[in-house]
C-alpha cells in the first residue's frame, strides 16, 4: 500500500486552465503539506493542514487553493493556469514527532 | 529558519563509507537536525534525525558536533541506489511541524561501481 498517493502523476495543460491535484495518505496523520519543485530542483512549502485546518500558507498566489475534505486527503485547485506554475507538486503528511512522508509528484506542466 | 550549508556535489565509490557534511551555526535549542534524500524522479525520504546525541538507524549514521553547529550523515557502504540528493534540515520540535521542512540546495551524491 502506498503510504502517500497523488493524482494524477502527470498533467499537462492549456494556459488559463483550471485544474486540481489530489492527495490521500493512509498513514493516520493529522498534518498534511503541499509543496512546490521548481525547474531548478528547489522544495518550497506551500501549504499545511492540521486536522483539516489550514496552518501555513506561505504567501502563495490565492489562484492555489488547497481543500481538505478530511485529515487524510488534501487536494491542491489552481484556478488560471500560468507558465510559471509548471512544477513538481509533491504532497507530504506527519504525524505527532515522526518524519514527512512524501508522495511521488504530480509533474504539471502548462503549454 | 536556521539555514544549513551543505557542498554541491560528492561523489563515492561503490562500497565505500560517506560522509556528507552540514554546517549549521545558527541553530537553535530547539531545533533537530534532520536528513532527507530525494532519488531521482521521487519525492524526499527521510533518512535520520537527532537532537545532541549520534544517531544510528538502518539506513545511516548521524553524527553531531558536541556544540551542535554541524553534523555529517554517514553512509557505511554506498551502493548505487544511494545516488540522490541529500538534504540537511533544521526543524523545529513541535511535534505536528516535522514536516515543515526548509530545502536548501543539498548535496549532489554521485556513486561510482
Amino acid at each position: 500500500d502506498t503510504a502517500v498517493s497523488q493524482t494524477p502523476k502527470y498533467l499537462v495543460t492549456q494556459m488559463g486552465n483550471d485544474k486540481s491535484i489530489k492527495c490521500e495518505q493512509n498513514l493516520g496523520h493529522d498534518t498534511m503539506y503541499w509543496y512546490k519543485q521548481d525547474s531548478k530542483k528547489f522544495l518550497k512549502i506551500m501549504f499545511s493542514y492540521n486536522n483539516k485546518e489550514l496552518i501555513i500558507n506561505e504567501t502563495v498566489p490565492n489562484r492555489f487553493s488547497p481543500k481538505s475534505p478530511d485529515k487524510a486527503h488534501l487536494n491542491l485547485h489552481i484556478n488560471s493556469l500560468e507558465l510559471g506554475d509548471s512544477a513538481v507538486y509533491f504532497c507530504a503528511s506527519n504525524g505527532a514527532f515522526t518524519e514527512a512522508f512524501f508522495g511521488q509528484g504530480t509533474r504539471l506542466t502548462v503549454v | 529558519d536556521a539555514k544549513t550549508t551543505q557542498p554541491n556535489s560528492m561523489e563515492s565509490n561503490e562500497e565505500e563509507p560517506v560522509h556528507l557534511p552540514c554546517n549549521h551555526s545558527t541553530i537553535s535549542g530547539t531545533d533537530y537536525i534532520h536528513w532527507y534524500r530525494q532519488l531521482p524522479s521521487q519525492g524526499p525520504e527521510y533518512v535520520i534525525h537527532g537532537l545532541t546525541s549520534n544517531v544510528n538507524n538502518r539506513m545511516a549514521s548521524l553524527a553531531i558536533a558536541e556544540d551542535r553547529k554541524s553534523s555529517t550523515l554517514i553512509l557505511h557502504r554506498a551502493t548505487l541506489r544511494d545516488a540522490a540528493v541529500y538534504y540537511c534540515i533544521l526543524a523545529n520540535a513541535g511535534g505536528t511541524s516535522y514536516g515543515k521542512l526548509t530545502f536548501g540546495q543539498g548535496t549532489i551524491l554521485t556513486v561510482h561501481p
